[in-house]
């Protein structure tokens, strides 16, 4: 069966360092790979989906990036966090074809800012 | 581009009873998909049901429902018999076929009263 992994599940960081927010899907080949921040009792925002290695669409402009590095590794980074940053982060992932497949989601990692 | 629309922040219903939660859409496209997701206080995100557009068929999943109006743009949830695990917060997406990308809406919290 598939599982997906995303870590940490809780993260504190200073306002200019860097992050790195890592996922992995087991189970399954070339998935479609999302990353959604959800603010405090708020939608889900969708900020970066991937259909392949190195294919990488980014949704809003943002002080944060992503990167596929191998077929079911999904990383989130930011060189200087900001204040606004500070949210709860999910992963997700979809079989490629098929649209009617579901997101699966990671349990999420709650980033704070200071 | 398409957007997803909950008019309704905050519903309650009475333990056993039932209780729709509302959303449209807007989208120039014909064939796309439709999912309601909860996500309890522990902010795992879980699939509740699914609609195909080109279905006319109104999809069912046990106590829960839907009320597909494709002209109308709206994709309703029912909940029956509700039960006091069912208190969460509901979101409605929508997925582009051809993008695979799943857009919320910003969710409706669900409170049921014992």
């Amino acid at each position: 069966s598939q599982t997906i992994h995303q870590w940490p599940a809780t993260l504190v960081q200073p306002v200019g360092s860097p992050l790195s927010l890592e996922c992995t899907v087991e189970g399954t080949s070339n998935p479609n790979l999302y990353w959604y921040r959800q603010a405090a009792g708020r939608g889900l925002q969708l900020l970066f989906y991937s259909v392949g290695i190195g294919q990488i669409s980014s949704e809003v402009p943002q002080n944060l990036s992503a990167s596929r590095p191998q077929d079911r590794q999904f990383i989130l980074s930011s060189k200087k966090l900001l204040l606004s940053d500070s949210g709860f982060y999910l992963c997700a992932w979809s079989v490629l074809t098929g649209g009617n497949s579901p997101l699966h989601f990671g349990n999420g990692t709650r980033l704070t800012v200071t | 581009a398409q957007t997803v629309t909950q008019s309704q922040p905050e519903m309650s219903v009475q333990e056993a009873e039932t209780v729709t939660l509302s959303c449209t859409y807007d989208t120039s496209e014909s064939d796309y998909y439709l999912f309601w997701y909860k996500q309890p206080p522990s902010r795992q995100m879980i699939l509740v049901i699914r609609q195909e557009a080109y279905k006319q068929q109104n999809a069912t999943e046990n106590r829960f429902s839907v009320n597909f109006q494709k002209a109308a743009k709206s994709f309703s949830l029912k909940i029956s018999d509700s039960q006091l695990g069912d208190a969460a917060m509901y979101f409605c997406a929508y997925r582009n076929l051809n993008t695979g990308k799943l857009i919320f809406g910003q969710g409706t919290t669900l409170q049921v009263k014992p």
